[in-house]
């Protein structure tokens, strides 16, 4: 069964303070997209990471891929409360099909 | 990315009916999907809606129970049919542009 694994589930921080968000996944595939979720919302499009190695950053988020280890991480840099929300991995494991599975999710809150 | 839009917003259906959920995107896509969403879980892809190709099922959803249609490559509904309350979800389309998918905005459902 493949499954796409998130840690933390649940994450409360301070503002100004780093962390790292967990996607760990249990299938080859070299394509992984994060998505953010506020409450009520739809999902807005952050990061695709297309190729091992693959590092883009957005603000104070940054993203990885090891397809190796198969595992992308997102890591917050001096958070603020804007960053409030559900943060998603997806996985393609077939590629070209574009069909994802989604994590589990990291509900992330800052407080001010 | 695209505006894509979702009717209706929400619903409250009472068991054993069929909902019709539109979604609308302002500009041709090839690749469509659907996915649910239970309050407070992850995302779970129902179906691909391909323009001129039957959609494709993913396991556990079978075309009887969540009917679609693409009829051209802006437009796409999902039929819930005879719907329980463990319909109660949130359902979502998304479109494949540049590679990457983007969501509408969801359509909240309850059956009563």
């Amino acid at each position: 069964e493949l499954k796409v694994e998130q840690n933390p589930l649940f994450l409360s921080m301070q503002e100004g303070k780093n962390y790292t968000i967990y996607c760990n996944y249990s299938t080859t595939s070299d394509r992984l997209y994060w998505y953010r979720q506020d409450p009520g919302k739809s999902l807005e499009s952050l990061f695709v990471l297309l190729s091992n190695g693959a590092v883009k950053q957005e603000g104070r988020l940054m993203a990885s891929l090891d397809t190796k280890a198969r595992l992308s991480t997102l890591h917050i840099t001096a958070a603020v409360h804007d960053l409030s929300a559900t943060y998603f991995c997806a996985v393609e494991p077939f590629s070209g099909t574009y069909k994802y599975i989604f994590g589990t999710g990291t509900r992330l809150k800052v407080l001010a | 990315s695209a505006v894509i839009s979702q009717k209706p917003s929400r619903d409250i259906c009472q068991r054993g009916t069929s909902l019709t959920i539109q979604c609308q995107v302002d500009s041709q896509v090839t690749m469509m999907f659907w996915y649910r969403q239970q309050p407070g879980q992850s995302l779970t892809l129902i179906a691909t809606a391909n323009q001129g190709s039957e959609a494709t099922y993913e396991s556990g959803f079978v075309i009887d129970k969540f009917p679609i249609s693409r009829p051209n490559l802006t437009f796409s509904t999902l039929t819930v049919s005879n719907m329980s309350p463990e319909d109660s979800s949130i359902y979502l389309c998304s479109v494949l542009l540049q590679e990457t998918q983007y969501f509408g905005p969801g359509t909240r459902l309850l059956v009563l």
